[in-house]
Parts: C-alpha cells; structure tokens; sequence
C-alpha cells in the first residue's frame, strides 16, 4: 500500500496567515491526489482532487500542487471557518489510502 | 440536492454483527460508486470497501476480508455495509462517500469522494 505522510501533524496560525500544508507519498502517486478538510463532528468536505483541481463551491483561496511523490495544500488567507484538520488520499494505486491528517489551529 | 443519509448509531457486543444503511438522493443513483471509511476515535480516515452500484462488483480492504459486505438496493437508492465478528477495536464511525470516477471498475486511478453520509458511530463495547 501507498503510504502517505503529512506534514505537520499540527499547525497554529492566525485568521489572514498564508498556510502550507505538505504530503508525501512512499512511491509515486501521478497526481492521483484529493484533499479533504474535516471539521469536529462532521464528514470530510472534498477541496481538492487530481492535485490541483478546485471542487465546485470551494473557495479560490484554497489551492494544491504537485505531482509524483510531493504535494501541497495551500490556504492563502486564512479565515476563521478553515480551522479543522485535513488530510489527503491518493487513489493512484489499490486501495486508497489517507494521510494522517494535519490540525490547523487558531494561534 | 445531493445527499447521503446514513443510519444511526449502534451499540454492539464483541462477536455481533451490524449492518449501517446509506440512502442516496439528488442523483441517479446506478451511476456513481459507494466507497466505504471508518475513523476510529481522534483517528484517521480508513478506506473499508466499495461497491458498484451499476453491477454489484465490490472490492474490500485486505484487513476486512471476510468479515465485511458490501450490497445495494437500486429499487429504494440505499447501500448497505455489514460488519460481522465485531471486535472492540471497529469501534468507529462508519461513512459511506459517492465516488464518481469509479462505478463499473474498480481498478481505475484518479478516484475522490465528492458527498458524504453524516457517518454512523458503531461502539462495540460488552
């Protein structure tokens, strides 16, 4: 199986702050990579899938990036409904597999 | 409107069995795969399984071989997902998500999960 590492596992920053978040797979994984954002008590929320594409009624400020093994989540500016925890999902290869998830906390 | 409407919450002894229902509305429901996930307590998110809802072709994780089935009902647009043998550790909440990359064929790359069921808390307690 495909093993996917995010990084951080954690992260405080602030409403407006420009935020990374990174996640590597243990083999290539093409661009066969999806985020989801996840708030307490709630399913995950597709943001993003084939890497970089935006799913349909996501804000322009969230964006993604990469290819192979390395990718990026970013959040431009960040606003008080984006603290949750996201993770990734490759569906390269079978089965599926998730990233451990990175919490992104107010500062 | 798109949605998934899972079952409620179980409560379940070690060595039942429970069998969560996800309802689908606001699409042809034949046309988009069922995948299953659990996520255990201040865990992650675990891929379970999924289901064509076009031919009934299911694939499951290898840890659940066995133990898991996956079925739908095209008549009323519901998925079912039943886990036997339960042990303390399936304690979790169970979501049922609509692939639109996979529904004949499993074995296609560039799958997402693009709605959610609200998820369905199964405890397995004695």
């Amino acid at each position: 199986d495909i093993q996917m590492t995010q990084s951080p596992s954690s992260l405080s920053a602030s409403v407006g702050d420009r935020v990374t978040i990174t996640c590597r797979a243990s083999q290539s994984s093409s661009s066969f990579i999806n985020w989801y954002q996840q708030k307490p008590g709630k399913a995950p929320k597709l943001l993003i899938y084939t890497a970089s594409s935006l799913q349909s009624g996501v804000p322009s400020r969230f964006s993604a990036s990469g290819s192979g093994t390395d990718f990026t989540l970013t959040i431009s500016s960040l606003q008080p409904e984006d603290f949750a925890t996201y993770y990734c999902q490759q569906s390269y290869s079978i089965p599926d597999t998730f990233g451990q998830g990175t919490k992104l906390e107010i500062k | 409107q798109v949605q998934l409407v899972q079952s409620g919450p179980e409560v379940k002894k070690p060595g039942a069995s429970v069998k969560v229902s996800c309802k689908a509305s606001g699409y042809t429901f034949s046309s988009y795969g069922i995948t299953w996930m659990r996520q255990a307590p201040g865990q992650g998110l675990e891929w379970m399984g999924w289901i064509s809802t076009y031919n009934g072709n299911t694939n499951y994780a290898q840890k659940l071989q066995g133990r898991v089935t996956m079925t739908t009902d095209t008549s009323t647009s519901t998925a079912y997902m039943e886990l036997r043998s339960l042990r303390s550790d399936d304690t979790a909440v169970y979501y049922c998500a609509r692939d639109p990359i996979r529904n004949t064929n499993y074995f296609v790359s560039g799958s997402y999960f693009d709605y959610w069921g609200q998820g369905t808390l199964v405890t397995v307690s004695s």
